[in-house]
């Protein structure tokens, strides 16, 4: 089955803790990215990577990590410095050549 | 400055009535306008998008450059039209990043 996996679909933190969401895909998709989507805001960028070992802030990075270390991995750390966590996170990734991104279907932090 | 405006945070309607859900955006340049459709349960997909000028489940969108605007249309709406809908624009530069609207919910009643 192709396309792109988020793990856990729920997580719960503690205040003070990092946690980190898995994003893979198997769709051979060079370009990866990570949003963050709230209630009456849509999407906003947090990371995005163009190639493996590669990654470029988003509009919203700071509290966030990520590394690309396999092109079908891009895990994101949420760290004790972001300030509002709780929210839905959806990965997308897209193909060379085209402006269509595929996403997930997100992970629901929630701080406690 | 680039911005995708969703008016409208609902739209209800009737089974059967036309519908129309606004986009409006400011891009120095020329971008591709996408809409996506979230279903309830279910992951963020494409809906279409200007370059193909397709219509898929009966909705078509037509790239107004003159008004900046690229409205999402449907003749007559279905009950499992009910979903929340973005509006996006990608960034025509490296990044080829998303930028979302703030999203409408259309909710059509029976």
């Amino acid at each position: 089955d192709g396309g792109i996996t988020q793990s856990p679909k729920y997580l719960f933190r503690k205040e003070g803790q990092n946690v980190t969401l898995s994003c893979e895909q198997n769709l051979n998709h060079d370009a990866m990215y990570w949003y963050r989507q709230d209630p009456g805001q849509g999407l906003r960028l947090i990371y995005y990577s163009q190639i493996v070992n590669d990654f470029q802030k988003g509009d919203i990075a700071e509290g966030y990590s990520v590394s690309r270390e396999k092109k079908e991995s891009f895990p994101l750390t949420v760290t004790s410095a972001q300030k509002n966590p709780t929210a839905f996170y959806l990965c997308a990734s897209r193909g060379q050549g085209d402006n269509e991104q595929f996403f997930g279907p997100g992970t629901r932090l929630t701080v406690l | 400055a680039q911005r995708v405006t969703q008016p409208e945070k609902l739209l209800s309607v009737f089974k059967g009535a036309p519908v129309e859900l606004k986009c409006n955006y400011s891009y120095s340049g020329s971008p591709e306008l996408f809409w996506y459709v979230q279903y309830s349960r279910q992951r963020l997909q494409l809906l279409l998008r200007h370059i193909s000028r397709e219509s898929i489940k009966g909705f078509t969108a037509d790239l107004n450059k003159g008004e900046t605007s690229f409205h999402l249309k449907k003749p007559f709406a279905q009950e499992e039209d009910s979903a929340m809908y973005y509006c996006a624009l990608s960034a025509m530069d490296s990044s080829y990043k998303l930028i979302f609207g703030s999203g409408t919910r259309l909710l059509v009643r029976p």
